[in-house]
């Protein structure tokens, strides 16, 4: 969706490198979701943020949502090859039961 | 727990013929969802449902019409197939509405020829 920018479109990294992927908005978000889909399967949940500045780790995956609540970063410290697939980021614009979603971040992680 | 299966995993069809995709969860979701997926586009909500007997409209509804008689079942229907239904298609739910993870299946690569 063009509300919901991403950015890269897609990265290729060596092993090890640390990586941002970015997501912006044009409107005031009030979710925003981080999932990872491997390539020919479905989506897989990786993060929720809700509050301005808010800032949320799994294993080495590190999600921050600015304090306008417009822009999201996530990023990849030391990647693996296990990290390598498409991010695709998610919003709720208006408090409803849908989600927009951006067009994705294909990332290639190299042995 | 299966989680949130699809049916068929994958289909081609002939231009103006129909189908219908089956969405099944076994997790009592009130919420479900049908999105597309196209490269460049991300996915794209074409309908949904907050409970059983109840659906709605996503973002590109033309061409496609849902059901939902039964809890567990979403079903995704393609009245006369068009080339440009050719996509990946995901079916989604999530328990209800105060929580915020969907559970995604894993998708039906339709091909309309």
């Amino acid at each position: 969706s063009q509300e919901l920018e991403q950015s890269p479109q897609s990265l290729i990294v060596q092993e090890g490198k640390n990586l941002t992927i970015n997501c912006t908005s044009s409107k005031t978000l009030y979710g925003l979701y981080w999932y990872k889909q491997k390539y020919g399967e479905g989506l897989i949940f990786l993060m929720m943020l809700q509050k301005g500045g808010e800032e949320k780790s799994h294993e080495k995956i590190t999600a921050k949502l600015d304090e306008k609540k417009q822009q999201s970063s996530l990023h990849i410290t030391a990647s693996q090859p296990s990290h390598a697939g498409i991010y695709l980021c998610g919003a709720d614009m208006d408090s409803s039961y849908k989600l927009i979603f951006g067009s994705g971040t294909r990332l290639l992680v190299r042995p | 727990n299966a989680g949130v299966t699809q049916t068929p995993k994958f289909r081609v069809l002939k231009t103006g013929q129909s189908m219908t995709l089956l969405c099944a969860q076994d997790m009592n979701h009130e919420y479900m969802y049908w999105y597309r997926q196209d490269p460049g586009m991300g996915l794209r909500l074409i309908h949904y449902s907050v409970g059983e007997g109840t659906t709605a409209k996503g973002e590109v509804p033309d061409g496609y019409n849902v059901s939902r008689l039964k809890k567990q079942n979403f079903l995704l229907g393609l009245e006369s197939a068009a080339p440009s239904q050719t996509s990946v298609y995901f079916c989604a739910s999530k328990p209800d509405g105060s929580s915020y993870e969907q559970y995604f299946g894993p998708g039906t690569r339709l091909t309309v020829t």
